[in-house]
């Protein structure tokens, strides 16, 4: 079974600057899709960034980029000049590319929660 | 541009009652799924479909049913509360099962 572990309860960061959230992955499939998404105070669970495990290149949406190490299993999320609307849950998943059955559901972390400071 | 639609927003109910979260999707997705929130676990699934009138169970399905009759509807229904049923709710429906996955606002339900 694939697990995604987010080793890191809580950040904090100050406006402008850059923090890196931790995730961490296992599985025995060796194509999937990575996800880092956010969930606001709203509850909203809105996509931030995907990464295919196909693709060595990292991915980058404007300030966000991943580091995706493979063979370590890893994928960071780094958000550069953080602003305070940049507060939230932010949740590590794992999808893998198999079509069928459960094996197919998202798998989440548990969350780390980022505080964006004056 | 509604996407996912979830509702209702918030409910409490009492122990062995019954009741049924709403949730419908306007992109023509063939894949939808229920989750729930629970602190310190993420987001399990209950039940998923992958079409109209095809439904299958998740990680965590008991004390929930649901029905896929229409590609844009999937209901879940509680079928006697229990308090162990607190949780948020989150609807998501994608393209296909290996795609990207775009999230309802999420019913947060309490039983007491």
């Amino acid at each position: 079974a694939q697990t995604v572990t987010q080793s890191q309860p809580e950040m904090s960061v100050q406006e402008a600057e850059t923090v890196t959230l931790s995730c961490t992955y296992d599985t025995s499939e060796s194509d999937y899709y990575l996800f880092w998404y956010k969930q606001p105070p709203s509850r909203q669970m809105i996509l931030v960034i995907r990464q295919e495990a196909y693709k060595q290149q990292n991915a980058t949406e404007n300030r966000f980029s991943v580091n995706f190490q493979k063979a370590a299993k890893s994928f960071s999320l780094k958000i550069s000049d953080s602003q305070l609307g940049d507060a939230a849950m932010y949740f590590c998943a794992y999808r893998p590319t198999l079509n069928t059955g459960t094996a197919s559901k998202l798998t989440f972390g548990t969350g780390t929660r980022l505080q964006v400071t004056l | 541009n509604a996407g996912v639609t979830q509702t209702p927003k918030f409910q409490v109910l009492k122990t062995g009652q019954s009741m049924t979260l709403q949730c419908a999707q306007d992109m023509n997705h063939e894949y939808m799924s229920w989750y729930r929130q629970d602190p310190g676990m993420g987001l399990r699934l209950i039940h998923y479909s992958v079409g109209a009138g095809i439904t299958d169970q998740g990680e965590v399905p008991n004390g929930y049913n649901v029905s896929r009759s229409t590609t844009e509807d999937f209901p879940l229904r509680l079928l006697s509360a229990a308090p162990s049923q607190t949780s948020v709710y989150f609807c998501a429906s994608s393209l296909q099962m290996n795609t990207e996955a775009f999230f309802g606002q999420g019913t947060r339900l309490t039983v007491v």
